[in-house]
């Protein structure tokens, strides 16, 4: 089965700095890649994500590459601020359709911390 | 708000207890899921269910029996628990199976 390795696991910056979270993923067949953002007593929110016939996707200050051959994505966030800070998760998820279900394999998750 | 409600927020339950977590959505969706959110460790995927079928069984212990009555609703009844069940419960629903999922808050779940 897929195993998704999500690093760091705790990454603290100053406000304004840019974050990078990296992700390996070990199944070739995987093509959608997540990332969530959760907050304290909250449950996990999707911020971005991408498919593997992209490399490179952008939303405001966030961005996604995946580089398919290597089998490793990441997640960029510039110009961080306070409310940035939350732990975020990586997930990857084969081709699936109709009523077979993709299961989505979670990275172990960063936590990111903003400094003022 | 997501659209996705879980109660209780907070369950504090003894190993003999038998208990219920309920998860809500009135987003139209299809499918709906159980987490585990542990400390340390990634989301581990519970159960799946699409259009009230159950699709996905992930290889969980039988004290853990969800139930979806209909589209909008997924319970999950727990009896016989051991303390490292305890976790952050989550559940999620999705438009279709394969589509974004939205998560709701969680159960956190302390088993004494």
């Amino acid at each position: 089965g897929e195993n998704v390795e999500q690093h760091p696991s705790t990454l603290s910056v100053q406000e304004g700095d840019s974050a990078v979270i990296k992700c390996t993923y070990s199944d070739s067949a995987s093509n959608y890649f997540p990332w969530y953002k959760q907050e304290l007593g909250k449950g996990p929110q999707l911020i971005i994500d991408i498919r593997s016939n992209v490399g490179e996707k952008k939303d405001q200050r966030i961005a996604v590459t995946l580089n398919k051959t290597a089998k490793h994505f990441s997640l960029h966030i510039t110009e961080t601020q306070p409310e940035d800070s939350a732990v975020y998760f990586c997930a990857a998820r084969p081709n699936a359709g109709g009523t077979s279900y993709g299961k989505l394999t979670f990275g172990q998750g960063t936590i990111l911390t903003v400094h003022p | 708000e997501t659209g996705v409600t879980q109660t209780p927020r907070h369950l504090v339950m003894g190993m003999t207890n038998k208990k219920s977590l309920k998860c809500e959505q009135h987003l139209g969706h299809n499918a709906m899921y159980w987490y585990k959110q542990s400390a340390k460790k990634p989301l581990e995927l519970m159960f799946v269910y699409s259009l009230e079928e159950r699709v996905e069984n992930n290889s969980v212990p039988s004290r853990f029996s969800p139930e979806c009555p209909n589209s909008s609703h997924l319970f999950l009844h727990l009896h016989t628990l051991q303390p490292e069940d305890s976790a952050l419960y989550l559940c999620a629903s999705s438009a279709q199976l394969n589509t974004e999922a939205f998560f709701g808050q969680g159960t956190r779940l302390t088993v004494v």
